[in-house]
């Protein structure tokens, strides 16, 4: 069975303090790791997908990494604007069963001004 | 704006009834998908369509059912709502899964009482 932890569960930082969002992760051959942001009563929002061990991908403050167990979302210098759920998904090579994604709990993220 | 759009936003319900949810997508996407959002069990997954006439089940079937109606349109249908329906539902759609992620609905919240 996929399996996806986040952590931490909540976080906050004073803006301008970087820090970094975990998501582990176990899944029998991963096609695909997914970062989303999901803001009060809307829908997730897409940011990366990661497919191999040592790929990166940023978008402005973000930056996302991949290790063969885990990912981790980099936030540097956040900004108020930033304040979030950030969700990590999986999907696996299975190439049977739900095609869908597995998601963590996400981590809650807010920023003071 | 292109996207996905599900109606209604809100829904209250009383136990027993039944009501269909909506989704509709415009950016021609192949694979549609409904999840199920509950405070600390994070996103799981209804049903998913791979593609127009096929459906199937995902993580959390049981008191659900859906209907592909065509490449635009996929529902998903409580014959008999339970308390333990009560949650926040998406739709969302993907293209070519790994490249641009899931495309995901505003939400629909509902309520069964």
């Amino acid at each position: 069975e996929d399996q996806v932890t986040q952590s931490p569960e909540a976080l906050r930082l004073q803006e301008g303090e970087s820090s970094s969002l975990n998501c582990s992760y176990t899944v029998s051959g991963l096609r695909g790791l997914f970062w989303y942001r999901q803001d009060p009563g809307k829908g997730p929002e897409f940011l990366f997908t990661l497919y191999s061990a040592g790929e990166e991908k940023e978008k402005e403050r973000l930056k996302a990494t991949l290790t063969k167990k885990e990912s981790f979302l980099h936030i540097t210098a956040p900004k108020p604007e930033d304040s979030a759920t950030y969700l990590c998904a999986v999907q696996a090579r299975s190439g049977g069963g739900a095609d869908g994604l597995t998601f963590g709990k996400g981590t809650h993220l807010i920023i003071q001004p | 704006n292109a996207g996905v759009t599900q109606t209604p936003k809100f829904q209250v319900l009383k136990t027993g009834q039944s009501m269909t949810l909506q989704c509709a997508q415009d950016m021609n996407h192949n694979s549609m998908y409904w999840y199920r959002q509950d405070p600390g069990m994070g996103l799981r997954l209804i049903y998913y369509s791979a593609s127009e006439g096929t459906t199937d089940k995902g993580e959390v079937p049981n008191g659900y059912n859906v209907s592909r109606l065509n490449k635009r349109e996929f529902s998903l249908r409580l014959e008999s709502a339970a308390p333990s329906q009560t949650s926040v539902y998406f739709c969302a759609s993907s293209e070519i899964v790994g490249t641009r992620g899931y495309t995901f609905g505003s939400g629909t919240r509902l309520t069964v009482v």
